[in-house]
């Protein structure tokens, strides 16, 4: 298995401000990954963190929204920018082990809730 | 594009009382299927896969088997817990893009004594 920690594990936050989450992993990782859990849904992709190179980003996110970085193979931080109430969600990392045959590993979480 | 259905919430059970949350999906290709367990103020952790079809999943008494002919991923158990009481998605992902995964809507397990 694989140890993922976050933190913040929950902010509150002002509308327009931003906030970085950082998340953190055990061992090193080819490829981290950001979801979104808004509230009441399911899961859903933000983007794929690379290591050496920019976040690929999925459809409906965009780099100056949520910036992300990569600065090694155990750590990853997400952005949240100029935050707004719908913004107001769950913020998972996770991590494929390459021997693991696509088995996701899920960090805890970060709650974020924008007033 | 690929999507997964699972059936709507939330579940309220009696201890020992037996579970079926239905999963169905639309998928493109030949992905792998997964069911994923959250428990409260926890992170998602696998509880079963099938990696193709007819492929039988199973941990901790949970049973799921990959059906094609249906689309299907069916997640049951035969004797549920209070302690599985928690929030539970079916999810679907390639080979190819690991971590790229698709997940149903979860569904809210509550299990009474």
């Amino acid at each position: 298995s694989a140890v993922i920690s976050q933190k913040p594990s929950r902010d509150i936050c002002q509308r327009g401000t931003s906030l970085t989450i950082q998340c953190q992993v055990d061992s090193q990782v080819t490829m981290m990954f950001w979801y979104r859990q808004q509230p009441g849904q399911s899961l859903t992709l933000i983007a794929t963190a690379n290591q050496g190179s920019e976040a690929t980003y999925e459809s409906g996110f965009v780099i100056d929204k949520f910036p992300i970085s990569r600065p090694n193979l155990t750590f990853s931080t997400l952005t949240v920018s100029n935050m707004s109430p719908e913004d107001s969600s769950i913020y998972l990392c996770s991590v494929v082990r390459e021997s693991s045959y696509n088995e996701q590993f899920f960090g805890p979480g970060t709650r974020l809730t924008v007033l | 594009g690929d999507s997964v259905t699972q059936m709507e919430g939330p579940v309220t059970l009696s201890e020992e009382a037996f579970l079926t949350i239905n999963c169905t999906y639309t998928a493109t290709g030949y992905p792998s299927l997964f069911w994923y367990v959250q428990y409260p103020g926890e992170g998602l952790q696998l509880l079963l896969k099938a990696t193709k079809a007819d492929d039988k999943g199973s941990n901790k008494g949970f049973e799921a088997t990959y059906r094609k002919e249906t689309t299907s991923f069916h997640l049951e158990k035969g004797s549920v817990q209070v302690s599985d009481s928690a929030v539970y998605f079916c999810a679907l992902t390639y080979n190819t893009n690991a971590g790229k995964s698709t997940f149903g809507d979860g569904t809210t397990l509550t299990v009474k004594p």
